[in-house]
């Protein structure tokens, strides 16, 4: 089956530094979500991404969707403390029927050191 | 989040006894999801409803079963539960019949087996 793949498992930065995590798919995506789960808190979307080569802005985070449509990153510049916790990205397999499921990666647990 | 609410949020159980967890949602969207998490794996989909008693089985549906009676509630029962099932568990729901859709998350339940 589709396997979402991303790394790194862990980051951590002082605060001022740049962030990126990666995410690549086993299979081409028809779409790639970015999730944050804050400390104790559950998943909530960020960003979908659709089209090959789609470049997203959100205030310092940057998310990219690759050509292929099997790869994606979110990059976080100059990290604050209000950045740390786990993000996640999650795929949609192209093609047929898919209810909606995403496939997530195992998440990247962020710390920012003051 | 979409008005997902979790019964219960915690729970202590024994090895071999049945559990039932509850998701209920105020927001009339269609599709609905459980998914487990544990350290290293994400989120892995446990089972998906796609409408009222319209139910599949996701990566990792072995020893649970679910229902969903009416839109707003969908079910997750562990027949018989063991210690590997021990994790925290999330629902999801979506809007939409069309892919590219969100998820929403509700606030998780912790489930110990002891």
């Amino acid at each position: 089956g589709q396997q979402v793949m991303q790394i790194p498992q862990y980051q951590h930065v002082q605060e001022g530094e740049d962030f990126t995590t990666y995410c690549n798919s086993s299979t081409t995506l028809s779409n790639i979500q970015w999730y944050k789960q804050r400390p104790g808190g559950h998943p909530v979307f960020l960003i979908q991404l659709v089209k090959s080569g789609e470049v997203k802005k959100q205030k310092r985070l940057t998310f990219q969707f690759g050509e292929a449509k099997k790869n994606s990153s979110l990059h976080i510049t100059a990290t604050q403390t209000t950045d740390v916790g786990t993000y996640f990205c999650a795929g949609q397999n192209a093609g047929g029927t898919s209810y909606g499921k995403l496939t997530f990666g195992q998440g990247t647990i962020l710390t920012v050191h003051p | 989040d979409a008005g997902i609410t979790q019964s219960p949020r915690h729970k202590v159980t024994e090895t071999g006894t049945p559990v039932t967890l509850r998701c209920h949602q105020t927001e009339n969207h269609r599709y609905m999801y459980w998914y487990r998490q544990d350290p290293g794996h994400g989120l892995r989909l446990i089972h998906y409803s796609y409408g009222v008693k319209d139910t599949d089985k996701g990566e990792v549906s072995d020893g649970y079963s679910v229902s969903r009676s009416k839109t707003e509630d969908f079910l997750l029962t562990l027949e018989s539960a063991t210690s590997s099932q021990t994790s925290v568990y999330f629902c999801a729901t979506a809007q939409f019949s069309v892919s590219n859709q969100p998820q929403h998350f509700g606030d998780g339940t912790r489930l110990s087996i002891l």
